[in-house]
């Protein structure tokens, strides 16, 4: 649905840092969560997935969290670099076909 | 490059105007959508095509017209808009299994759009 608030949550973090970008979704019925980096000037671009059968799930420097008793997703990021900056979106699928809703995203500042 | 590409990239338009914003897909996806991306606002849903068919349309007013002659074109056409429209258009694909498993969205750079 429709967030409230006048501006974006930021993390600032030194060059180096490991960083932990949260989420609270609200529907227990969604299966399927998604974090999405969108940098200044482009598109949303996927970074990793999981489904609700999952607690944790493992990129390359990236590590997705899922606690469906609080309905909470996490993503950390180690060993943060400049270029990590950017706006980060999760999404989950709340049940329709096709139908992603996105949160309001946070965005991560990482200083040299 | 995520494999999906938005023309143009910026558009600046009279509340006369008519314009039309395109994507197209190069991932072999069936399914198309149109995002769009206010400030401060999450994205918001506005149409979706799977197979072509359009299967879902979230309330959006009649001034934007969405085509999908293609399952690699994407087309929305815009008419009599107004300046709260003016946002970041975006675009995306995926590809969808006929039992409705949902797959990863992957976005276009997205449309600049505003509404003088």
């Amino acid at each position: 649905g429709e967030s409230v608030g006048l501006h974006l949550p930021t993390l600032s973090v030194q060059e180096g840092d490991n960083s932990i970008i949260n989420c609270a979704y609200s529907n227990s019925a969604s299966d399927y969560f998604i974090w999405y980096k969108q940098e200044s000037g482009k598109g949303p671009q996927f970074i990793i997935d999981i489904r609700s059968n999952m607690d944790k799930r493992q990129g390359q420097r990236v590590t997705v969290l899922l606690n469906k008793t609080v309905k909470h997703l996490s993503l950390q990021i180690a060993a943060t670099q400049p270029g990590d900056s950017a706006v980060y979106f999760c999404a989950e699928n709340t049940g329709g076909y096709s139908t992603l809703t996105f949160g309001k995203g946070t965005m991560l500042l990482v200083s040299p | 490059e995520t494999g999906v590409t938005q023309t143009p990239r910026h558009l600046v338009m009279g509340m006369t105007n008519k314009k039309s914003l395109k994507c197209e897909q190069h991932l072999g996806h069936n399914a198309m959508y149109w995002y769009k991306q206010s400030a401060k606002k999450p994205l918001e849903l506005m149409f979706v095509y799977n197979f072509k068919e359009q299967t879902e349309n979230n309330s959006v007013p009649s001034r934007f017209s969405p085509e999908c002659p293609n399952s690699s074109h994407l087309f929305l056409h815009l008419h009599t808009l107004q300046p709260e429209d003016s946002a970041l258009y975006l675009c995306a694909s995926s590809r969808e299994l006929a039992g409705g498993s949902l797959n990863t969205q992957y976005f276009g750079p997205g449309t600049r759009l505003t509404v003088l």
